[in-house]
């Protein structure tokens, strides 16, 4: 059974830092990962989705690198702002892609 | 371009109402589902749809009805409510039929029910 797991549970930097958020799954038989911003009270944004046979995507600050062998993917956020402040959840798609496993997030907040 | 809509955005039922969560989408996509998140136990999979006609559930279907009559609405019906389903609902899609294997996946915004 896949499991996904995220560390650390929570952040907190100044403003301008830069950072990394750590995601690993169980199962290195994944077909992509997403990374997702989800603000209080509100929904899922995608922010980048990495496929299998990609290393990283890039969107603006923002950059997704994705080791399978070692199951790890690492979300890095550079020039880090107060608006970035929010959770952020990476998903992997289970074993038969009906749905997506997500880990418990990561509790960013960038002070200013 | 709506995406993925969801209504209402707040609900509060009684214990043993029943309602309707709304969910369309705009994008012609053949994948639907509907999760709920809880604190601890993160987004679980209610039921879901691989297009109209055809449906199935996830981890959690227990108390929850789903029909899919057209591409673009996904209702999930709650049958009585119970306090335990308090929770808030996200429905997601996907333009591939076979869910999430090599599409992004798109969320509403959610529905923040609770029963009391």
């Amino acid at each position: 059974k896949q499991e996904v797991t995220q560390i650390p549970a929570a952040l907190s930097v100044p403003e301008g830092e830069n950072l990394v958020l750590n995601c690993s799954f169980t199962d290195s038989a994944i077909y992509n990962l997403q990374w997702f911003r989800q603000d209080p009270g509100k929904g899922l944004t995608s922010l980048l989705l990495i496929q299998s046979s990609q290393r990283e995507q890039t969107s603006g600050r923002l950059n997704a690198s994705l080791d399978k062998s070692s199951g790890r993917s690492t979300l890095y956020i550079a020039a880090s702002q107060p608006g970035d402040s929010a959770t952020y959840l990476c998903a992997v798609p289970s074993l038969y892609g009906n749905k997506l496993v997500f880990g418990a997030g990561t509790i960013l907040r960038v002070k200013s | 371009n709506a995406g993925v809509t969801q209504t209402p955005k707040f609900q509060v039922l009684k214990t043993g109402q029943s309602m309707t969560l709304q969910c369309a989408q705009d994008m012609n996509h053949e994948y639907m589902s509907w999760y709920r998140q809880d604190p601890g136990m993160g987004l679980r999979l209610i039921h879901y749809s691989v297009g109209a006609g055809i449906t199935d559930q996830g981890e959690v279907p227990n108390g929850y009805n789903v029909s899919r009559s057209t591409t673009e609405d996904f209702p999930l019906r709650l049958l009585s409510a119970a306090p335990s389903q308090t929770s808030v609902y996200f429905c997601a899609s996907s333009p591939s039929d076979t869910g999430f294997y090599d599409t992004e996946a798109f969320f509403g915004q959610g529905t923040r029910l609770t029963v009391v």
